[in-house]
């Protein structure tokens, strides 16, 4: 099994730009989700989806869109990007439900100037 | 939202001596309180998943307790070997497998 992948590992974006992070996971995990590191304050969720077709908000959703047409897929969209959603992204899966652990992707970093 | 402080922020520990730093949440709400190591340019991984009020894990000289009551964990590392050297990140767990993170605690062992 890969994991979680995802794709790019690194992009640089101008402010208004739009992108699709794009995350994978073949260990057929119903939940997934999308964190951002934000210095010394850990991870902020962002996005999660509980099963294909159903998503939800996070902490910090407001910039940012998903989708989750397949189990496996479940990418993260920027429509404008601005300067604050500099950061470096994760995607992680875990198996429902009941308490298991995350299982995190290898990160995007992403800068806006 | 959460409130979940980790201390301290970072520590400084010598090759071969013990440390423990605490993870402090809301004790409402609660289904599980989760621990990750997160390496320097890697991504973070699972160390324990605790469910129950005073539940006791161990992995290798890693160890970690639960106070579900008062809303405390302590993360315990016997013996710190340069390899220990990460961000510890601890997060409570709510409805739905939804984790909110602290901060985190650095720990550096110098060799």
């Amino acid at each position: 099994n890969a994991g979680v992948t995802q794709t790019p590992k690194f992009r640089i974006l101008k402010i208004g730009q739009s992108m699709t992070l794009q995350c994978t996971q073949d260990m057929n995990h119903n939940y997934m989700y999308w964190y951002r590191q934000d210095p010394g304050m850990g991870l902020k969720l962002i996005y999660y989806s509980v099963g294909a077709g159903i998503t939800d908000k996070g902490e910090v959703p407001n910039g940012y869109n998903v989708s989750r047409s397949t189990t496996e897929d479940f990418p993260l969209r920027l429509e404008l990007a601005a300067p604050s959603q500099t950061s470096v992204y994760f995607c992680a899966s875990s198996y429902p439900p009941g308490s298991y652990e995350q299982y995190f992707g290898p990160g995007t970093r992403l800068t806006v100037t | 939202i959460l409130n979940v402080e980790q201390s301290p922020q970072s520590l400084h520990v010598q090759e071969g001596d013990s440390t423990n730093f605490t993870c402090s949440f809301p004790s409402s709400n609660f289904y599980a309180l989760h621990w990750y190591r997160w390496e320097t340019a890697k991504s973070p991984e699972a160390l324990f998943v605790m469910t129950l009020n005073g539940d006791e894990k161990k992995k290798g000289q890693i160890s970690a307790t639960l106070n579900t009551k008062e809303g405390y964990s302590y993360l315990y590392i016997k013996g710190s070997q340069p390899e220990d050297s990460a961000t510890y990140l601890c997060a409570p767990q709510a409805a739905g497998n939804k984790l909110t993170f602290g901060g985190g605690t650095r720990v550096l062992v110098k060799p």
